[in-house]
């Protein structure tokens, strides 16, 4: 089947323009994650939503960051007024169940803020 | 807190050979899991193997197996007869229950495998 996926796969933004990156989760899972990797890093969380409800933004390293899933399925991450410490590859995850269990990642997107 | 270390940052292994990545772990929690995942230079992070604290036998999945040693807090990757499509990042990572009864993943920075043909 259809695994995560996510776009679009490179973005490239001015330092100030907003950005929206999309997450195609595998279809019924319920438990979605975002995670940035900075270049040489290992992923870091940034947010949790159980269907709709987003449970844990504890990650999001400023006001600037915002994460929705309106639906339950599709997730979109926005950040405002780009940075260029905000380049990193964006990590989207699913997992079937509330709790425990592997997670499944999508390809990333490259974020470069010039 | 928890810390997941990975100190290798770069090994060479001869084709078909077999090769340890080290990981060690930091927790306090007495329920925990570990996993391993290997993120190829298209960037998916792929799942290879998973430990929980509590298991007695060694995780094994195909060519992978991962030697837990759980006084030491180790959870080290192990590749049998390693090929060429095994050149990658490989992640160790952690389990980690939040204060917001959430489970997310705590990442090592990763060891960068090189198979030499």
């Amino acid at each position: 089947g259809a695994g995560v996926s996510q776009s679009p796969r490179y973005k490239v933004a001015k330092r100030g323009q907003d950005v929206a990156l999309r997450c195609d989760p595998i279809s019924g899972h319920v438990s979605l994650f975002w995670y940035q990797q900075a270049l040489g890093q290992g992923p870091e969380f940034l947010t949790y939503f159980q269907n709709e409800a987003q449970l844990d933004k504890s990650g999001l390293p400023s006001d600037r960051f915002f994460a929705e899933r309106p639906e339950g399925s599709v997730s979109t991450l926005k950040i405002q007024r780009t940075q260029q410490e905000d380049s990193a590859v964006y990590l989207c995850a699913s997992r079937p169940g509330l709790l425990r269990g592997e997670q499944y990642f999508g390809p990333g997107t490259r974020l470069t803020v010039t | 807190a928890q810390k997941i270390t990975q100190t290798q940052p770069g090994m060479f292994v001869q084709e078909k050979e077999a090769v340890t990545l080290d990981c060690t772990y930091d927790t306090s929690d007495q329920s925990y899991g570990l996993f391993w995942y290997k993120q190829p230079s298209s960037g998916e992070m792929i799942f290879l193997i998973y430990q929980g604290s509590y298991d007695e036998q060694n995780a094994t999945e195909g060519r992978y197996s991962l030697n837990f040693q759980k006084a030491r807090k180790s959870a080290n990757l192990v590749i049998s007869a390693s090929q060429l499509g095994d050149s990658a990042m490989y992640f160790c990572a952690m389990r980690e229950t939040t204060n917001f009864g959430n489970e997310k993943l705590t990442f090592g920075t990763g060891t960068r495998l090189t198979i030499i043909p």
